[in-house]
């Protein structure tokens, strides 16, 4: 079975500073993608960034970027220059591609952005 | 621009009613699924289906039922509500390219009394 273990609740950074989210996983399989997805308060769901397993480099998307180890099964969330619009759950994905290519998700971390 | 809706944002039932959230996508996906998003416990899968008429349990299916008469469409179902049922729930969709991201609706908070 997959599993997305993010082990920190909840963090606090101050505007303009760098923040890192946790994400590890569990699997078995050797190809497969992760993403990063934000829920602002009372608003939907979208995504940050992405990662394809076979791919050493780590994405950048602007002021986010992911550093992925694989052996460690390790796929953290960088947010650099923090912003007041950063505030929102954050919650790590992993995808099998398999049929239905089935999503699973980590508990989420709540991320506030301090003025 | 993409887009997933769900056919209402807030619903109040009452315990023992049956129960139907509607969601529909405009991007000819094949798949489709239903989560449960409750503080601390992050997403749980309900129920997927990967084309019409095609349905898979995911992690929490008791209580729920889902429907998929057509492509663009999936409903959940609950049969009896109960107030264990109050929650969030999201739908999203994907198409088969494994490199897109799942889309989400913009969630029904249900309230079972």
């Amino acid at each position: 079975a997959q599993t997305v273990t993010q082990s920190q609740p909840e963090m606090s950074v101050q505007e303009a500073e760098t923040v890192t989210l946790s994400c590890t996983y569990d699997t078995s399989e050797s190809n497969y993608y992760l993403f990063w997805y934000k829920q602002p308060p009372s608003r939907q769901m979208i995504l940050v960034i992405r990662q394809e397993a076979y791919k050493q480099q780590n994405a950048t998307e602007n002021r986010f970027s992911v550093n992925f180890q694989k052996a460690a099964k390790s796929f953290s969330l960088k947010i650099s220059d923090s912003q007041l619009g950063d505030t929102a759950m954050y919650f790590c994905a992993f995808m099998r591609t398999n049929t239905g290519n089935q999503f699973y998700f980590g508990t989420g971390t709540s991320l506030t952005v301090i003025p | 621009d993409v887009k997933v809706t769900q056919s209402s944002r807030y619903l109040v039932k009452r315990t023992g009613e049956k129960v139907f959230l509607e969601c529909v996508q405009d991007m000819d996906h094949e798949n489709m699924f239903w989560y449960r998003q409750d503080p601390g416990l992050g997403l749980r899968l309900i129920y997927f289906s990967y084309d019409v008429k095609m349905k898979e349990k995911g992690d929490i299916p008791e209580g729920y039922s889902v429907s998929r008469e057509k492509k663009e469409r999936f409903s959940l179902i609950l049969e009896s509500a109960s107030t264990n049922q109050t929650s969030m729930y999201l739908c999203a969709s994907h198409g088969q390219v494994f490199y897109n991201e799942q889309f989400f609706g913009p969630g029904t908070r249900l309230t079972v009394l």
